[in-house]
């Protein structure tokens, strides 16, 4: 059973440029939790998410961030017109149903903003 | 929201020795796990324990849910323990809050 598959590992963007953030749960995870690690930080929830459904989005800003888990495919965040502040590491995490379980997190990308 | 804080906040050890790690949480949670960010920045799970003690090789933990604490225990600790531990807990939502870590070097 594959674990959390994040991907790219590393993405380098130009600020203003948008970055693309992948996360594949774990077979048979229909719960998704996406965290933010700023530099010699613990990390940050940002948003949760169910197939099609954003559960829980009270860590994300406000602006040029947003998240979705369709149907079918992984689950992306996206942040539009990045700012050097964005540099981080972004986690994802998946759970199996019913919630409140172990957390299971990928890899991580990590962002860097030129 | 929930605060949670980890000591020590830095411990350096030799190896062969014990340590034990400690989060404090300000209220009561029903969800919480212990992860180690190994240097490569990999988290890798160790402990789910809303309460109770689990034991897993050299590590354990120890949940006193009603006293809101968790310890982590780390015996005969080798170099390849090194990295940062994370404490994390969930309340009334599944979203997890993360204390600042303790980071531990492990000399030979």
């Amino acid at each position: 059973n594959a674990g959390v598959m994040q991907n790219p590992r590393h993405l380098v963007r130009r600020r203003g440029q948008e970055a693309r953030l992948r996360c594949s749960p774990m077979k048979g995870h229909s719960h998704v939790y996406w965290y933010r690690q700023l530099p010699e930080e613990g990390l940050k929830f940002m948003v949760y998410l169910q197939k099609e459904n954003i559960i829980d989005e009270s860590g994300m800003p406000k602006e040029r961030f947003s998240a979705e888990f369709p149907k079918e495919g992984p689950s992306i965040l996206r942040i539009q017109q990045v700012v050097r502040g964005d540099s981080a590491a972004y986690f994802c995490a998946s759970s199996p149903p019913p919630s409140r379980q172990t957390q299971y997190f990928g890899p991580g990308t990590r962002l860097l903003v030129l | 929201g929930i605060q949670v804080e980890q000591s020590p906040p830095d411990l350096i050890l030799q190896e062969g020795a014990n340590s034990t790690l400690r989060c404090n949480f300000s209220d009561s949670v029903n969800n919480l796990q212990w992860f180690h960010q190994n240097p490569w920045g990999q988290l890798i799970n160790l402990f789910y324990i809303p309460s109770g003690t689990k034991q897993n090789g050299r590590l354990s933990a120890t949940t006193v849910a009603t006293e809101r604490y968790s310890l982590l225990y780390i015996s005969s600790s080798q170099t390849t323990d090194s990295g940062v531990y994370f404490c994390a807990g969930g309340a009334k939502s599944e979203k997890l809050v993360f204390g600042k870590g303790t980071k531990l070097t492990v000399n030979p």
